[in-house]
């Protein structure tokens, strides 16, 4: 069975700041992981997805995220917050063989001027 | 590429009428999913298709939902009668062919459904 968890239902960082977006899966097979974005009234955008490659995956507007199979995590990370970013981000676990997306419940990012 | 168009992008209705929502997915694309998203719930997978034909329609919450995919560039998902709890946000998202769970999926702008 599949699940993920997102740790935060909301997070709030000041503008420049580092952002951290927590994200725990479980999975009995060799998971794919993704992150999505959802602006507020828009559909969800990938930013960077995990498939058995290299651990530390780069997505776009500076977003990346780390693949730690002993944690079982899969944390999202930037190193400067910008006002764009604030939206609601999503946590997706799928695995080879299946259609299936499990997604988080989602963190909403506030961002503060 | 256009990306995933979805239409309307609104639809306000009365109880009871037929609501139609519309998806053309991206050129190529060969899977399609129909999502439902409320604060309630979050996302729910409503059905899947694969190459036109309904793989997995488990999470049609009732007869009164229907979809179809008459062919690779179109799919409607159906509600009738609706009810005022069939309000929400319903995403379309299509994927690239390929080993399932790989391909990420481009989801549509959504329609953002209100049954008064």
């Amino acid at each position: 069975a599949q699940s993920v968890t997102q740790l935060d239902s909301h997070v709030s960082v000041s503008e420049g700041t580092p952002v951290l977006l927590r994200c725990n899966y479980s999975s009995s097979y060799s998971p794919s992981l993704f992150w999505y974005v959802q602006h507020p009234n828009k559909g969800l955008q990938l930013l960077l997805k995990y498939t058995s490659a290299a651990t530390l995956v780069k997505g776009i507007n500076g977003f990346e995220a780390e693949f730690k199979k002993s944690e079982t995590s899969f944390h999202l990370t930037k190193p400067s917050a910008h006002m764009s970013d604030a939206a609601e981000y999503f946590c997706v676990v799928s695995s080879s063989g299946t259609y299936k997306y499990i997604f988080g419940t989602g963190t909403r990012l506030k961002v503060l001027a | 590429d256009a990306g995933v168009i979805q239409s309307p992008r609104h639809e306000v209705t009365e109880m009871g009428q037929e609501v139609t929502l519309r998806c053309k997915p991206i050129s190529g694309h060969n899977s399609l999913f129909w999502y439902r998203q409320t604060m309630m719930r979050g996302l729910e997978l409503l059905i899947y298709f694969n190459n036109n034909v309904p793989i997995d329609d488990s999470g049609m919450p009732e007869d009164r939902f229907s979809a179809k995919m008459p062919n690779a560039s179109f799919s409607t998902l159906k509600i009738q009668p609706s009810e005022p709890r069939d309000s929400a946000v319903y995403f379309c998202a299509s994927s690239l062919p390929g080993l399932a769970g790989y391909n990420e999926q481009f989801f549509g702008p959504g329609t953002r459904l209100t049954v008064l």
